[in-house]
C-alpha cells in the first residue's frame, strides 16, 4: 500500500542537539509539506517543496532545516536555534494540482527537555 | 492572506445525538474548503472538501459540510454519531490565489475542535 512513513513515532533529545525527523512517501507525488502541531493551535507550515533539489519556507521556519534531495524523501532537522522544539511533527504529500488534498504520515513526537 | 476559525474547541455529545462542528474563514479570494479528522497520536485524514458546485458537500463515515459564501462558513454536521467519532476535527483553507501558483498545499488550518462522543 502507498502511503508516507515517518520515523520514528517517539523521540527524545537534550536541549542543545540537533535532532532530524524521517519522511519518506511511495506515492509518487512531487509536492512534500512539514506542519507543525501544538495542543489548541492547529497546524503551521514549516517547509514545503514542490521539486526535487527546491524548497520554500512556510510560516514558522526558523530553527528549522530541510533537504528534498530524492522525491521520496523529505527529512527536517530541529536545530538548536529552535527556542520551542517539543512538538507533534507532521508531514504530508500531494500532488501538484490546485485542489489535490494532503496525505499525512503518522507524525512524530518530539520532547526535548 | 487567509484565516480559519473554529469556533468550539471541545463539543461532548452522547451517541446517536447529532452534531455540528462549526467553522468561519476570512480570506479576499475564493477558497477552497477542507475537513481532516485526526485521532491520537495518527496523522490527518481527509474528511471532504468543497472545492465548487453545489453547497452540500457529503464526506466519508457519514459526514457532511454547507458551504455558505455569504456568512463565510464552512460547518461540519452528522446526523448520528458513535463512539468511534471521538477525534479532533480540523477546518482548512486554500485561497484560489495561492492555489495556481506555488503554493499546493499550503493550507491554513483552524485551531481544531475535539468531538467527544460519550455512550
Amino acid at each position: 500500500d502507498g502511503g508516507i512513513t515517518q520515523s520514528p513515532k517517539y523521540l527524545f533529545r537534550k536541549e542543545g542537539q540537533n535532532v532530524t525527523l524521517s519522511c519518506e512517501q511511495n506515492l509518487n507525488h512531487d509536492a512534500m509539506y512539514w506542519y507543525r502541531q501544538d495542543p489548541g493551535q492547529g497546524l503551521r507550515l514549516i517547509y514545503y517543496s514542490q521539486i526535487v533539489n527546491d524548497f520554500q519556507k512556510g510560516d514558522i521556519a526558523e530553527g528549522y532545516s530541510v533537504s528534498r534531495e530524492k522525491k521520496e524523501s523529505f527529512p527536517l532537522t530541529v536545530t538548536s536555534a529552535q527556542k520551542n522544539p517539543t512538538a507533534f511533527y507532521l508531514c504530508a504529500s500531494s500532488i501538484v494540482r490546485n485542489n489535490s488534498p494532503l496525505h499525512f504520515g503518522n507524525g512524530t513526537r518530539l520532547t526535548v527537555t | 492572506a487567509q484565516s480559519v476559525t473554529q469556533l468550539d474547541s471541545q463539543v461532548p455529545v452522547f451517541e446517536e445525538a447529532p452534531v455540528e462542528l462549526r467553522c468561519n474563514y476570512s480570506s479576499s479570494v475564493s477558497v477552497y474548503l477542507f475537513w481532516y479528522v485526526q485521532y491520537p497520536n495518527q496523522g490527518l485524514q481527509l474528511l471532504l472538501k468543497y472545492l465548487s458546485g453545489s453547497t452540500l458537500v457529503k464526506g466519508i463515515n457519514g459526514f457532511e459540510a454547507e458551504f455558505n459564501k455569504s456568512q463565510t462558513s464552512f460547518h461540519l454536521r452528522k446526523p448520528s454519531v458513535h463512539i468511534s467519532d471521538t477525534a479532533e476535527y480540523f477546518c482548512a483553507v486554500s485561497d484560489l490565489a495561492n492555489a495556481g501558483g506555488t503554493s499546493y498545499g499550503k493550507l491554513t488550518f483552524g485551531q481544531g475542535t475535539i468531538l467527544t462522543v460519550h455512550p
